[in-house]
């Protein structure tokens, strides 16, 4: 199994400011991706971290307000920027090592913007 | 669009099996039927995965139909703590598609005394 661990588990930020999420993997993993969890909603894909080069964005996520890093194979993070009210989510982290193997996921980390 | 139906809500007594259905009628022969569960708030736990075999772990037993179209995921002997949403998802198994889910509105299982 893989043990995935998000920081900061939970915060409260202002509007206009930007929050940097993140996601460490005790071993190494093939992929990396960022999920996003609006109140009350499913889960929604927001992109998937590429080690050494630009993340690759799902439709209606882009990178001037997620950026994402993956300077490695156990470590990732997204930046929510500019932040506003309706980017209050749970934000979420998954990995795998491979085609066929478990996908796990972080225990997110809940983001709240007043 | 999730390529998944499953029922918003079912309820199960405790100590009884639960069986949650899924419906993947348009699903590709290079893809895997994957159940996940979510308890209020927290990341989503994995539960099973399998390509056209059953398959069983110490969590659940997952049943998939011959043809592939559907699934069941049968907790043996449900808990008060297996009260969550459910969530089937079908995931391609190849390249660098893989893991990346979709998931739906899920089935909300709530197991009572």
């Amino acid at each position: 199994s893989a043990v995935i661990s998000q920081k900061p588990s939970r915060d409260i930020c202002q509007r206009g400011t930007s929050l940097t999420i993140q996601c460490q993997v005790d071993s190494q993993v093939t992929m990396m991706f960022w999920y996003r969890q609006q109140p009350g909603q499913s889960l929604t894909l927001i992109a998937t971290a590429n080690q050494g080069s630009e993340a690759t964005y799902e439709s209606g996520f882009v990178i001037d307000k997620f950026p994402i890093s993956r300077p490695n194979l156990t470590f990732s993070t997204l930046t929510v920027s500019n932040m506003s009210p309706e980017d209050s989510s749970i934000y979420l982290c998954s990995a795998h090592r491979g085609p066929g193997n478990t996908i796990y996921f972080g225990e997110g980390s809940w983001l709240t913007v007043v | 669009d999730a390529k998944t139906t499953q029922p918003p809500s079912m309820d199960c007594a405790e100590g009884r099996a639960a069986n949650l259905p899924c419906n993947h009628s348009t699903i590709s022969g290079n893809e895997y039927v994957y159940w996940y569960r979510q308890i209020h708030s927290q990341g989503p736990q994995y539960i099973i995965h399998g390509l056209k075999n059953n398959e069983t772990n110490e969590m659940a037993s997952l049943i998939i139909t011959e043809d592939r179209k559907s699934s069941t995921l049968i907790l043996p002997h449900a808990t008060l703590r297996d009260t969550a949403v459910y969530y089937c998802i079908v995931s391609d198994a190849g390249g660098t598609s893989y893991g990346k889910l979709t998931f739906g509105q899920g089935t909300i299982l709530t197991v009572h005394p």
